[in-house]
């Protein structure tokens, strides 16, 4: 089944502590992204990826990192969460750019206490 | 002004009735454009893509008006099953974020018995 796959699902954390959030899919898309909702936001773009080894920050990056040494792995990386990134995630890949539409992962739900 | 703006809602509708989103984008040089529908707590999920020639898939349709840059999408015999946030997404080609996804905020549509 195509799919984009995140782990892990909740989270809760402590400021400072270095976590990872897995996003992996199995479509063979060229471009991945991460995402972050927050209620009356919407929808605010991370980092984004148009390839393996090609990564660029959207509109929020600032406190996290990404990598992308294979094509079907996107994580997410924040090296000293702080209680504003208490957040729902969403890590999405597509096959042209976008331009068919983005797959979603199902979210990881992170609390930073 | 915001990069994709829709009407917040809540849409209250009895089952049966035509409910309509729209939405407007801000910058000219955007180049897809789709409709996601997000349940609560899950990820989005493309509803419809959106061209300029409109299109239907069912009980739904969606129009791209280019000139007044507008989006729209009509739900007609709305179901239980319809009630959701309706997403209407822009991708645009320009600046450093080349396929980036904007989200509008949402339309919540409620369909009651």
């Amino acid at each position: 089944e195509a799919q984009v796959t995140q782990n892990p699902r909740y989270l809760i954390t402590v400021t400072g502590k270095k976590l990872t959030v897995t996003c992996s899919q199995n479509m063979n898309h060229e471009y991945m992204s991460w995402y972050r909702q927050d209620p009356g936001l919407g929808l605010r773009q991370i980092y984004y990826s148009m390839n393996v080894e090609v990564t660029d920050k959207g509109d929020v990056p600032e406190g996290y990192k990404v990598s992308r040494k294979e094509k079907r792995n996107f994580p997410l990386i924040l090296e000293s969460p702080s209680p504003n990134q208490t957040s729902l995630y969403f890590c999405a890949s597509s096959e042209s750019r976008g331009i068919e539409g983005y797959t979603f992962g199902s979210g990881t739900r992170l609390t930073v206490v | 002004r915001k990069e994709v703006e829709q009407d917040p809602g809540p849409f209250n509708v009895p089952e049966g009735a035509t409910v309509a989103f729209n939405c407007t984008y801000s910058n000219s040089a955007s180049q897809s454009f789709f409709w996601y529908r997000q349940d609560c707590r899950k990820e989005p999920k493309l509803l419809m893509s959106v061209y300029s020639s409109g299109n239907e898939d069912g009980r739904f349709t969606a129009q791209l008006n280019r000139a007044s840059q507008y989006i729209s999408l009509l739900i007609r015999d709305s179901k239980l099953s319809d009630s959701a946030t309706y997403l209407c997404v822009v991708i645009g080609n320009y600046g450093g974020s080349q396929g980036n996804l904007i989200f509008g905020k949402g339309t919540k549509l409620s369909v009651k018995p």
